[in-house]
């Protein structure tokens, strides 16, 4: 089946600092990938989409200064924490299709903690 | 605007016997309905999902879940527990035909021998 893999898979960074968490589809092409974050306890929450080549669209409530995502090429999106604090510890997790509302395969996860 | 409930954070069942996770919707369109699991340190796989038609649909590894709208209800089930299906178990909705999923909160199921 096809497979996302994040990376890293933990990090952790002081406070202040810029994050980048990867998001790749290893043996298939994803014309859109999606960012979600999960909070201890909490569902996981879309944060933005990104189309390949295109601008990322963000959730109401997202800052989009904050969570730089790009989406470079039909493999790889990155999603950049700017001047994370520990409010932004969380559990970042990617999905990724192929076409339309075909099926989403989702990555692991990446958990930031930032002190 | 919709909104999943996924009752009991956490479930225990011994093996071989009967697995049931709880998982009510909010709506206002037609949803589409979805059950996820996720083993640990992979990503989430999908179980099975619900569209239109039949109301009871079969996913993989022996679970079922059943549409109620009646009851606006999404509850998983699987007759015998195995060991192998410890994980936590996510419902979601989408708002018919769209990308954007909602999730609950997830439940995480242990199996005792």
């Amino acid at each position: 089946g096809a497979v996302v893999s994040q990376h890293p898979s933990w990090v952790i960074c002081k406070s202040g600092t810029s994050v980048k968490i990867e998001c790749r589809s290893l043996d298939f092409q994803a014309t859109t990938m999606f960012w979600y974050r999960q909070f201890p306890k909490q569902s996981l929450m879309l944060m933005a989409t990104s189309n390949e080549g295109s601008k990322a669209t963000y959730e109401q409530g997202v800052e989009k200064d904050k969570f730089l995502i790009n989406h470079a090429s039909l493999t790889l999106s990155t999603l950049t924490v700017t001047s994370a604090h520990p409010e932004d510890s969380s559990f970042y997790i990617c999905s990724a299709r192929v076409t339309p509302l075909a099926k989403q395969f989702f990555g692991p996860g990446t958990r930031l903690t930032v002190l | 605007a919709q909104s999943v409930t996924q009752l009991g954070s956490h479930v225990s069942v011994s093996e071989g016997a009967l697995v049931l996770l709880r998982c009510n919707y909010s709506s206002s369109v037609p949803p589409y309905l979805f059950w996820y699991v996720q083993y640990p340190n992979q990503g989430l796989q999908l179980l099975l999902k619900y569209t239109t038609g039949a109301t009871l649909v079969k996913g993989i590894n022996g679970f079922e879940a059943e549409f109620k709208k009646s009851e606006t209800s999404f509850h998983l089930t699987k007759p015998s527990a195995h060991m192998s299906d410890a994980a936590e178990y996510f419902c979601a909705v989408s708002e018919g035909n769209t990308d954007k999923l909602i999730f609950g909160t997830g439940t995480r199921l242990q199996v005792f021998p």
